[in-house]
């Protein structure tokens, strides 16, 4: 039973537009939400997160934004850009004993088209 | 510059071998974490550790076993590989946070076939 879904499992935009990615979760424990990117033969690196206090957090081109009542969130990318192809997981914490147990959604690969 | 490091890239194994995966972190982190990527699934938890000689269940621990002798290593253990553990294995660590959050660093990862 996932607790965390990315129900698309890829999404193309255009070098200079706008990516939208989404994540829906399950468990109303959680309280702290990551985003992470992977390229391929590579580890996942963390991206930004965003703490179940706030709705929204910015860093430069990204921004996390949160909607408790629907246990829903999103990550913008603005401007696309043709690094910015990889898989972005999106990932929940919070509710156990250690803060630090995260659950990973299925991953959705973005691909940005000069 | 925080690194994690795993022991192969990749690797082969038989059906029935006793696989051996190492991760090792100089980061000084207490949380130790090895998780499983397969298409469709995601990132699914096998077993973490918060401490030296403490390991706690994750998800999908069925086959599996860990091992955390030292702080700075952490192993998974494959008593019998079966083709159904094929798979990406990617080992993560990350500051303990009873009252905060710490984002996890990954490692590479090991791509494991068993035939």
């Amino acid at each position: 039973d996932q607790q965390v879904k990315q129900n698309s499992p890829s999404l193309s935009v255009q070098e200079g537009r706008i990516s939208i990615l989404n994540c829906d979760y399950t468990n109303s424990m959680f309280d702290y939400f990551l985003w992470y990117k992977k390229y391929p033969a590579e580890g996942p690196t963390f991206l930004i997160s965003i703490s179940s206090i706030k709705d929204k957090n910015e860093d430069g081109r990204f921004t996390v934004f949160l909607n408790k009542s629907a246990k829903h969130l999103s990550l913008h990318i603005v401007p696309s850009q043709p690094g910015d192809s990889a898989v972005y997981f999106c990932a929940a914490s919070g509710g156990g004993r250690n803060n630090n147990d995260m659950r990973f959604g299925a991953g959705t690969r973005l691909t940005v088209k000069p | 510059d925080v690194k994690v490091t795993q022991s192969s890239r990749y690797l082969v194994k038989r059906t029935g071998e006793k696989v051996f995966l190492e991760c090792v972190q100089d980061m000084d982190h207490e949380n130790m974490f090895w998780y499983r990527q397969d298409p469709g699934l995601g990132l699914r938890l096998i077993y973490f550790s918060y401490d030296v000689k403490m390991k706690e269940k994750g998800d999908i621990p069925e086959g599996y076993s860990v091992s955390r002798e030292k702080k700075e290593r952490f192993s998974l253990i494959l008593e019998s590989a079966s083709t159904n553990q094929t798979s990406m294995y990617l080992c993560a660590s990350s500051f303990s946070g009873r009252l905060t959050y710490n984002e996890q660093f990954f490692g590479p990862g090991t791509r494991l076939t068993v035939l």
